[in-house]
């Protein structure tokens, strides 16, 4: 089975600072993860995803996210806040190897971005 | 614009009624996911369509029922509707699944928002 634990429902930071949003998975079997984003009144979108290439994955908007399996953990960094990074953050994961894909999101982090 | 469209984009109903959402995914997409997501619960997987089949299911509620037309579109049955239903559901969709070609990347629509009265 697997789960995903965020850490900090909500996380805030001044603008320019670094971004740091914790995911940790729990997987029986190799996963994908993804980081999703959701802006007031929209839907998730994608912001990057791990599918087992480079442990460092870079995404839009400035975001990275790097892959540890011995900490089983795939936290969500930016070096530099910008206003416009305000929103929900979810991580996610799904098994490598599934005829039948179920993706489970953790319960995702506000991020607030202070003036 | 995902490419992905739900309708209606906000209903108002009464308990003990019964609701149908609807889900357009992108062109080209045979998985249709659907995902119910409230304050106290987060997001919660409900149910999975691969190309007319159900594939995988969540925390679906009896209650609710789901299906996947040959022209790929979905729609998601809500019965007997309770207050606790009220929460905004969404579609997603995605070229393929895990294991068969896709990444698992999905495509979000940008939700129905149910509120039970």
């Amino acid at each position: 089975a697997q789960s995903v634990t965020q850490l900090g429902s909500h996380v805030s930071v001044s603008e320019g600072a670094l971004v740091l949003l914790r995911c940790n998975y729990s997987s029986s079997v190799p996963p994908y993860l993804f980081w999703y984003v959701q802006y007031p009144n929209q839907g998730l979108q994608l912001l990057l995803k791990y599918t087992s290439a480079a442990t460092l994955v870079k995404g839009i908007n400035g975001f990275e996210a790097e892959f540890k399996k011995s900490e089983t953990s795939f936290h969500l960094t930016k070096p530099s806040a910008h206003m416009s990074d305000a929103a929900e953050y979810f991580c996610a994961v799904t098994p490598f190897y599934s005829s039948a894909s179920k993706i489970i999101f953790g319960s995702g982090t506000r991020l607030s971005i202070r003036p | 614009d995902s490419g992905v469209t739900q309708t209606p984009k906000h209903l108002i109903t009464a308990t003990g009624q019964r609701v149908t959402l609807r889900c357009s995914p992108r062109s080209g997409d045979l998985s249709v996911y659907w995902y119910q997501q409230s304050l106290d619960q987060g997001l919660q997987f409900l149910i999975q369509y691969y190309n007319g089949e159900e594939r995988a299911k969540g925390n679906i509620l009896e209650r609710f029922s789901a299906q996947q037309f040959p022209d790929l579109h979905s729609e998601l049955n809500l019965s007997s509707l309770e207050l606790g239903d009220s929460a905004l559901y969404f579609c997603a969709s995605s070229v393929g699944m895990v294991g068969t070609g896709g990444t698992g990347e999905l495509f979000f629509g940008e939700g129905s928002r149910l509120t039970v009265l």
